[in-house]
């Protein structure tokens, strides 16, 4: 079965750090790209970070660069999203999905609350 | 750069059909056949339901239709049923600058 599972999650305080994992099973992983994508309480989906199969290239929205990090390991077939300097505004559910001409393939999500 | 542009809710009736636009610009929608949309049920993760403008990812209802004129793409849903009642979002690719961009969301209700 294909699927990604997402894990990491949790309450931090304005300015730590949280690192985020995503493991992948169930296709060639370095086939596709992988994506992170948040939706803060009550809002809507908002593209975080993208990285290519290799890991060779990899893509931030505005809102979280020079902040956030997002690298995989393929070795291990997970992504990870490195969230430093931590804003009350990241205080979202992080979804990971599989990417390639769209996002087809979702996990659940982990919630992470950054809060003082 | 911005979001992309959906209502922020629609509603009809079972049987009937609705049509949701996604306008962007010609840097993203204009530019690119690269328009997905996603179904989103409440405390549910999204669900792609249109990929690439027009297809469908396999075993997603043909009730849903995409398409896409200049700046704007369209996701129809017809024969409308109680299950579509769920938020719809559009997104389109961007370019490396910004890669994703996702609408705001729509809010279907069937009455």
């Amino acid at each position: 079965e294909v699927q990604v599972l997402e894990s990491g999650g949790g309450l931090v305080q304005p300015g730590e750090s949280l690192r985020l994992s995503c493991a992948a099973s169930g296709f060639t992983f370095t086939s596709y790209a992988m994506s992170w994508v948040r939706q803060a309480p009550g809002k809507g989906l908002e593209w975080v970070s993208s990285v290519s199969g290799s890991g060779g290239s990899t893509y931030y929205a505005d809102s979280v660069k020079g902040r956030f990090a997002i690298s995989r390991d393929n070795s291990k077939t997970t992504v990870y999203l490195q969230m430093n300097s931590l804003r009350v505004e990241d205080t979202a559910i992080y979804y990971c999905a599989r990417d390639q001409v769209a996002m087809d393939v979702w996990g659940q999500g982990t919630r992470v609350t950054v809060s003082s | 750069q911005s979001a992309l542009t959906q209502p922020a809710s629609m509603s009809g009736s079972p049987g009937q059909s609705i049509t949701i636009s996604c306008t962007g610009t010609s840097t993203d929608v204009g530019k690119y056949n690269l328009v997905s949309w996603y179904q989103q049920h409440p405390g549910k993760a999204p669900k792609l339901i249109i990929y690439e403008v027009t297809k469908w990812p396999s075993g997603v209802s043909n009730r849903f239709s995409g398409s896409k004129s200049g700046n704007t793409a369209s996701l129809t849903i017809s024969g409308l049923q109680a299950e579509d009642e769920a938020d719809y979002y559009c997104c389109s690719y961007a370019g490396t600058r910004h890669y994703w961009l996702f609408g705001g969301g729509t809010k279907l209700t069937v009455l």
